[in-house]
């Protein structure tokens, strides 16, 4: 099945600065890699997603890339700001499958 | 819209006790998924439903029993609790199974068992 690595466990950055969290998937035909934001004692919500006929997607001051043939792909925050603090979960699902297979999580601090 | 909803938030239970987790959506989605979250292991699933009258092992159901009432409801059920059990857990829902889409969880429930 799926094997979904993400990296680093928690991420410290200064407000203002760049997060970048990575993560590996080891499954070819998976096609779908969304990332969500879970906030504390709540439910995670869906920020950015890429599908693999992409490269690079953009939202504001989120971003994700995705490189297939290393089977990777990042999601990078900038101009951090407090509210940016949070757990951030990838994800990835294949080609006509039907679950999702999770990272183990980032949890990011903000500090100010 | 109150989006997906769970009840109830915060259980302890002993163990051997059962229970069920309740959980409805108001999107009008046709799947629903429950997913255990446990520290440094991001979500895992339990049970999926593609949709109403259909359910489906996902990663770790062993232990767990769910019910797709109707469209709107997706139970699930603790007949033996365990400590192992003690863990949140998320209720989501999407549009359709397959093809990717955004999931829209609930705000959970954290089980303790002792």
């Amino acid at each position: 099945g799926e094997n979904v690595e993400q990296h680093p466990s928690t991420l410290s950055v200064q407000e203002g600065d760049s997060a970048v969290i990575k993560c590996t998937y080891s499954d070819s035909a998976s096609n779908y890699f969304p990332w969500y934001k879970q906030e504390l004692g709540k439910g995670p919500q869906l920020i950015i997603d890429i599908r693999s006929n992409v490269g690079e997607k953009k939202d504001q001051r989120i971003a994700v890339t995705l490189n297939k043939t290393a089977k990777h792909f990042s999601l990078h925050i900038t101009e951090t700001q407090p509210e940016d603090s949070a757990v951030y979960f990838c994800a990835a699902l294949k080609a006509a499958g039907n679950k999702l297979t999770f990272g183990g999580g980032t949890r990011v601090l903000v500090k100010p | 819209n109150a989006g997906v909803t769970q009840t109830p938030k915060f259980q302890v239970l002993k163990t051997g006790q059962s229970m069920t987790l309740q959980c409805a959506q108001d999107m009008n989605h046709n799947s629903m998924y429950w997913y255990r979250q446990d520290p440094g292991m991001g979500l895992r699933l339990i049970y999926y439903s593609a949709s109403e009258g259909t359910t489906d092992k996902g990663e770790v159901p062993n232990g767990y029993n769910v019910s797709r009432l109707n469209k709107r409801e997706f139970s699930l059920r603790l007949e033996s609790a365990a400590p192992s059990q003690t863990s949140v857990y998320f209720c989501a829902s999407s549009e359709a199974l397959t093809g990717g889409g955004e999931q829209y969880f609930g705000p959970g429930t954290r089980l303790t068992v002792t």
